[in-house]
């Protein structure tokens, strides 16, 4: 069965950093979710992508945020500059029909 | 704004109990709802789905949800868990006009033996 994959599973960096987490979609997948999940918190929305734009994004997902496809197989996050509470779990989804998300296995982001 | 609540947050069962896990949403509009199961050192895992239609759905595993729309509920069930259902379970809804997803807090299950 297809899976979404995430890499890398964990990621050390420290403050004012750059971050790129990347992730493998299903292949017939159009519509493309991050989100992430803080330790001890809700899993929350980041931003959803569609036509190789940004279709939505929640108020987390400022300036130091970005998402990119850029090879028609990988799905990017970028994160400029790094801060202590982007520490978290991030997720990748995709969809073929934008409900039914497939989640991938995660990410787990530490900044130090 | 939207918010979906689970009111259990750690249930402990032994082998062969019923389970019920609460899930409500605040929303009055129409709303598409899941069910997500997160087993130890595993990815979400969709469980089951609510679009439209019979409000009482099943899903793999032997589970199932009952939508109450009245209730602005989605209730998990299971009439006899196994041990290996020992997982975390997320209740996630989406409203109209919006594919993205709001979650619950999550609640653990453990099953004994």
């Amino acid at each position: 069965e297809p899976e979404v994959t995430q890499t890398p599973s964990h990621q050390v960096t420290q403050m004012g950093q750059e971050v790129i987490l990347r992730c493998v979609p299903i292949s017939n997948h159009l519509y493309f979710y991050w989100y992430r999940q803080i330790l001890g918190q809700k899993v929350e929305f980041l931003v959803s992508f569609y036509n190789n734009e940004i279709s939505e994004k929640s108020e987390i997902f400022d300036d130091q945020f970005s998402v990119e496809r850029p090879d028609g197989s990988n799905f990017t996050l970028k994160i400029r500059s790094t801060k202590l509470e982007d520490s978290a779990m991030y997720f990748c989804a995709s969809s073929t029909t934008g409900y039914e998300q497939y989640f991938g296995p995660g990410t787990r982001l530490t900044v130090t | 704004a939207q918010s979906v609540s689970q009111h259990n947050h750690h249930v402990i069962l032994s082998e062969a109990a019923s389970l019920e896990l609460g899930c409500n949403y605040s929303y009055g509009g129409t709303v598409n709802l899941f069910w997500y199961v997160q087993y130890p050192g595993q990815h979400l895992q969709l469980l089951l789905k609510y679009f439209s239609g019979d409000p009482l759905v099943k899903g793999i595993k032997g589970f199932e949800a009952e939508f109450i729309k009245s209730k602005f509920s989605f209730n998990l069930r299971k009439p006899s868990v196994q041990w290996s259902d020992t997982a975390e379970y997320f209740c996630a809804v989406n409203a109209e006009n919006t594919d993205k997803l709001i979650f619950g807090t999550g609640t653990r299950l453990q099953v004994f033996p």
